[in-house]
């Protein structure tokens, strides 16, 4: 899991904080992902970035905002939560979007929110 | 539209006993398959894929899968399980030749007992 780090591991924050999600990948990828695992469900994809750009956005509520400042980081803006928002978050990389490419996942950020 | 079943939520299995874990998909067109496994507070670690050529995949520790396109299915499979194999399974497909997203299925829980 060296490939692809997440940090913090793991969050606490009540519904009012501000808090931010990093995601780093080691392996020279060009796209990066931020996943959403809740128990019982799949994994919902959240955003996609290709080259740092934001290609997909999959109706994901205003109070989680992405940034990709270049190929190698990611991070996951959170501001006013919903306790139902309480989640593994997961990021993934890979080479590029290119439909045989795997995705490299980090271990996740389990967050919890109050 | 895409869609990955993994019909079992759970399946048990005595160790150095076989181990099949089932996944079926919907896709209209070619289908590429992935398996990823997740161990407890962790990120999803990826064990192999089906791109094309033989049906018969191997990957990571140990696993293996075969591709059916008649039935739709891509069954993960070990032939003697250990009780390390414990964890949660996800089956994954993309339409082949697109920059479609991966679509999980909800995963399978495998526990290995001694």
């Amino acid at each position: 899991e060296t490939g692809v780090t997440q940090t913090p591991r793991h969050l606490v924050m009540g519904m009012t904080n501000k808090k931010s999600l990093k995601c780093e990948q080691h392996l020279g990828h060009n796209a990066m992902y931020w996943y959403k695992q809740s128990a019982k469900k799949p994994l919902e994809l959240m955003f996609v970035y290709s080259l740092e750009e934001r290609v997909e956005n999959n109706s994901v509520p205003s109070r989680f905002s992405p940034e990709c400042p270049n190929s190698s980081h990611l991070f996951l803006h959170l501001h006013t939560l919903q306790p139902e928002d309480s989640a593994l978050y997961l990021c993934a990389s890979s080479q590029d979007r290119v439909s045989t490419d795997t995705q490299y996942f980090g271990p996740g950020t389990r967050l919890t929110v109050l | 539209a895409q869609s990955v079943a993994q019909p079992e939520d759970q399946v048990n299995v005595a160790e150095g006993n076989p181990l099949t874990v089932k996944c079926t998909y919907s896709v209209s067109g070619n289908p590429y398959l992935f398996w990823y496994v997740q161990y407890p507070n962790r990120g999803l670690q990826f064990l192999l894929k089906y791109i094309t050529g033989d049906n018969l995949v191997k990957g990571s520790y140990g696993f293996e899968a075969e591709f059916n396109k008649s039935q739709t299915s891509f069954h993960l499979k070990k032939p003697s399980a250990l009780v390390s194999d414990s964890a949660l399974y996800f089956c994954a497909v993309r339409l082949g030749g697109s920059q479609g997203n991966l679509i999980f299925g909800k995963g399978t829980k495998l526990s290995v007992k001694p």
